[in-house]
């Protein structure tokens, strides 16, 4: 079974620059996550999506960061204008919809550095 | 709100030693517990998880043991390896829908020298 794909692994920018990232659950997972995770904590949530409709994003800096998920499947975070502080990891995680139990699968992650 | 207390790192061991990493949660209701690991350069993985009281999740020789009565999750493994050389999260996920978040605890970063 694939796992979580992400991608870029890597992506510096300067401040005040866009990126995106995206990612893949694991097919058949319906839940998804976004978290944040800086250098020396531990990951943080920004976002979750059930199939395509936002369950939760009361942590996301909704000011410069937006996710999507239009078909259910693949998902997009952006972070628009960049500012030092957040550079970080970004993961992705994934699970079935059977419930809180069920162990969340994480994706390699994004590692970004703002200039 | 939901919070994890983790033991603060650096952890340095001897191969072979007792490993023991404490870990206590605040929460309201019966959320479930878990041990993901993160070996350099890798994501996280699950490491075990116990989703009620007195419940142990169990494995590759690690323990833990969800004690709701002292509000902890403590992670043991009784002879560590170089190989179990990582940073090692305590989370847990709320009970109810629109609460399942993982929270984590800040790591643990565990070095074995051979």
């Amino acid at each position: 079974e694939a796992g979580v794909a992400q991608s870029p692994r890597y992506k510096i920018i300067e401040k005040r620059q866009s990126v995106a990232f995206w990612c893949n659950p694991i097919s058949g997972h319906a839940t998804l996550y976004w978290y944040q995770q800086i250098l020396g904590q531990g990951p943080k949530l920004l976002i979750q999506f059930q199939n395509n409709g936002v369950v939760d994003d009361s942590q996301l800096p909704k000011d410069r960061f937006s996710a999507e998920r239009l078909k259910g499947v693949d998902s997009t975070l952006k972070i628009q204008p960049a500012k030092l502080e957040d550079s970080a990891v970004y993961l992705c995680a994934s699970r079935t919809p059977d419930g809180y139990q069920e162990t969340q699968y994480f994706g390699p992650g994004t590692r970004l550095l703002v200039l | 709100g939901n919070s994890v207390t983790q033991m603060e790192g650096p952890v340095t061991l001897s191969e072979e030693a007792f490993l023991t990493i404490n870990c206590t949660y605040t929460a309201t209701g019966y959320p479930s517990l878990f041990w993901y690991v993160q070996y350099p350069g890798e994501g996280l993985q699950l490491l075990l998880k116990a989703t009620k009281a007195d419940d142990k999740g169990s494995n590759k020789g690690f323990e833990a043991t969800y004690r709701k009565e002292t509000t902890s999750f403590h992670l043991e493994k009784g002879s560590v390896q170089v190989s179990d050389s990582a940073v090692y999260f305590c989370a847990l996920s709320g009970d109810n829908f629109g609460n399942e978040k993982l929270t984590f605890g800040t790591g643990t970063r565990l070095t074995i020298i051979p």
